[in-house]
């Protein structure tokens, strides 16, 4: 399975924009690039993925590299609500496990 | 309505004992998934089944059974429970296959005296 390597962490404050990295250098052409978080006490919720072009949906939006190595999820204006680990996965269709690998993820803080 | 729900929320029992946990989706998912996450929070894949069968089992001792009866319900029953089983578990469903995004339920917190 294809690595990503994120930051530990991440301060943001309330109402600005937070772009979140991730790399992955080894990503294979058929791995999408998933972004999960996890709010304090509750399960993960899926919040966008993309393969090759720029995502846009209602919680953030995706930016990918033209090289697919690296990746950014973007918040456009930060909420408190927004403090959470964020987790960058990769994972290949073709694999009929449909499992996703967690790393260590960023755990973003956000303030008033 | 909530789409996916475990029972129960808290589990605290001694080390020795047998205890089982509950998930239940209303997504009309065909696919559930059980992780576990340590004191440490990191979360992994534990067991997957698609249509009621065994898909993923990330060797995971047998000492944990996870039950399907139907496709909107996957348990999981612990025997012989240690302390190293204190996690929180969270369990999890999607559609099969292509790339469907996985949806969690609230989680499990487990403690083993």
């Amino acid at each position: 399975d294809a690595k990503t390597t994120q930051p530990n962490s991440m301060e943001s404050n309330e109402e600005e924009p937070v772009h979140l990295p991730c790399n992955h250098s080894t990503i294979s052409g058929t791995d999408y690039i998933h972004w999960y978080r996890q709010l304090p006490s509750q399960g993960p919720e899926y919040v966008i993925h993309g393969l090759t072009s720029n995502v846009n949906n209602r919680m953030a939006s995706l930016a990918i590299a033209e090289d697919r190595k690296s990746s950014t999820l973007i918040l456009h204006r930060a909420t408190l609500r927004d403090a959470a680990v964020y987790y960058c996965i990769l994972r290949d269709p073709r694999e009929n496990t449909d499992k996703l690998i967690f790393g260590t993820g960023t755990r973003l803080q956000v303030f008033p | 309505d909530t789409a996916v729900s475990q029972t129960p929320k808290y589990l605290v029992t001694q080390m020795g004992n047998d205890k089982s946990i509950k998930c239940e989706q209303n997504l009309g998912h065909d696919t559930m998934y059980w992780y576990k996450q340590d004191s440490k929070k990191f979360l992994k894949i534990m067991f997957s089944y698609n249509n009621k069968e065994l898909i993923i089992n990330e060797t995971v001792p047998n000492r944990f059974s996870p039950k399907s009866p139907d496709k909107a319900h996957l348990n999981l029953h612990i025997n012989s429970l240690e302390l190293g089983d204190s996690a929180v578990y969270f369990c999890a469903s999607s559609l099969w296959g292509g790339v469907h995004e996985q949806y969690f339920g609230p989680g499990t917190r487990l403690t083993v005296t």
